[in-house]
């Protein structure tokens, strides 16, 4: 079985601050675990993925996730917000099966980005 | 470069109506998936297919067929539409045998059932 929980629904930021998006997750097995954007009315895109490489990962856009796997977190982090940032992300955890990959979606994190 | 492309990407219907999404990509990938989104239940899998004439049930199959005649063609169809079918439906797709587990993301089709 596998669960994703993102700890908060709403982060609001000022554009040019930090941006941190949390994520804990749960796995009977070694996940794969992966950062989807969705800007409003639009599908999702991917953002960036771990696969047991290394545990910083970098992805589009000047965002990054480290891979905490003592802590069972992946937390999405980007320096400096901008406003285009604006969207909801999703935190998913992925379990490779015979079948294929079943993906389990956490509920989102919808961000607000203040000029 | 099309992608992945669904149609129609918006939909209006009735109460006890069939109503059929298409999904269609251009990569060649051997699985595809489709999804529902709701609010407070994030993405949900509804069916997913291995290759064609291959399919299986997600997490909340209950009043959705599914067929795949060609690899590149992943219809979902509401046999009898009820308005808690109302949703945001999203199609994807993706190649495991290549090492690839990423699913690529249609851009949706928001279906309303009144």
């Amino acid at each position: 079985a596998q669960s994703v929980t993102q700890l908060d629904s709403h982060v609001s930021v000022s554009e040019g601050t930090p941006v941190l998006l949390r994520c804990n997750y749960s796995s009977s097995y070694s996940p794969s675990l992966f950062w989807y954007v969705q800007h409003p009315n639009k599908g999702l895109q991917l953002l960036l993925k771990y696969t047991s490489a290394a545990t910083l990962v970098k992805g589009i856009n000047g965002f990054e996730a480290e891979f905490k796997k003592s802590e069972t977190s992946f937390h999405l982090t980007k320096p400096s917000a901008h406003m285009s940032d604006a969207a909801e992300y999703f935190c998913v955890v992925s379990a490779k099966r015979a079948a294929g990959n079943k993906l389990t979606f956490g509920g989102g994190t919808r961000v607000l980005v203040k000029p | 470069d099309a992608g992945i492309t669904q149609s129609p990407r918006y939909k209006i219907t009735e109460t006890g109506r069939q109503v059929t999404l298409m999904c269609h990509q251009t990569w060649s990938h051997s699985y595809m998936f489709w999804y529902r989104q709701d609010l407070g239940h994030g993405l949900r899998l509804i069916y997913y297919s291995a290759a064609a004439d291959i399919t299986d049930k997600g997490e909340v199959p209950d009043g959705y067929v599914v067929s795949r005649s060609k690899t590149e063609n992943f219809p979902l169809t509401l046999e009898s539409a009820t308005r808690s079918q109302t949703s945001v439906y999203f199609c994807a797709s993706s190649e495991p045998a290549s090492g690839g587990e990423t699913q690529y993301f249609g851009p949706g089709t928001r279906l309303l059932v009144l």
